[in-house]
């Protein structure tokens, strides 16, 4: 299994309230995302980065922010949580893109955000 | 833009029967296909992929896939389901390009339910 660690696995917040949700990876892989997943929507990029500081929004990005100050870490935080952000949210990790290894991702174990 | 179709929201199958799950997709240009399996608790972990080559792709646990340039459909299969094979699988889509990062469209998924 790819060495990827979610942190919280759960959490119970409060609207209004910022959360930051943190993955690590031990793959030294440049590529990091964040995920949502919800029923009847499969899943959503949040954010990705592609290195240290670089990083862009994926489909679903407001209200989200996210750093990766350091390879093996990217943080996803919910600036001011709703309700709407309850959700699984999942990292994952991919080595630079290369036909041969054309986007296979390797996911964490997840993170069950509950905003009440 | 890519999209993936999963055509069947749940699939309920004996143990020991075969069983198909169904993918289509659109996209304007050439694509990369993977199907991912996700068990109750757990994250999405590949199940085989689609680069190049052969149409018939066989990954881990049994499973295979089909990919139907002419159809659009990239169908997993596998002869002989066991109770294990229970879980949620996701069809992904990626666009084949080189350089930088390829967007990743997943399907919302389908439920494999095998009955003993």
């Amino acid at each position: 299994d790819a060495g990827i660690t979610q942190s919280p696995r759960h959490k119970v917040t409060e609207t209004g309230t910022p959360v930051t949700l943190r993955c690590h990876q031990t793959e030294n892989h440049r590529y990091m995302y964040w995920y949502r997943q919800d029923p009847g929507h499969g899943l959503r990029l949040i954010h990705y980065s592609y290195g240290v500081k670089d990083t862009d929004k994926g489909e679903v990005s407001d209200g989200y922010s996210v750093s990766r100050s350091k390879t093996e870490d990217f943080l996803l935080t919910l600036e001011s949580a709703t309700s709407s952000q309850t959700s699984v949210y999942f990292c994952a990790i991919s080595e630079s893109p290369g036909l041969a290894l054309q986007e296979t991702q390797y996911f964490g174990p997840g993170t069950r955000l509950l905003v009440l | 833009a890519q999209s993936v179709t999963q055509l069947d929201s749940q699939v309920p199958v004996f143990e020991e029967a075969p069983v198909e799950l169904r993918c289509n997709y659109s996209s304007s240009v050439s694509v990369y296909l993977f199907w991912y399996v996700q068990y109750p608790n757990q994250g999405l972990q590949l199940l085989l992929k689609y680069l190049s080559g052969s149409t018939l792709v066989k990954g881990i646990n049994g499973f295979e896939a089909e990919f139907n340039k002419s159809q659009t459909s990239f169908h997993l299969r596998k002869p002989s389901v066991h109770i294990s094979d229970t879980a949620e699988y996701f069809c992904a889509v990626s666009d084949r390009r080189s350089g930088g990062y390829q967007k990743v469209t997943f399907g919302i998924g389908t439920k494999l339910q095998v009955i003993p």
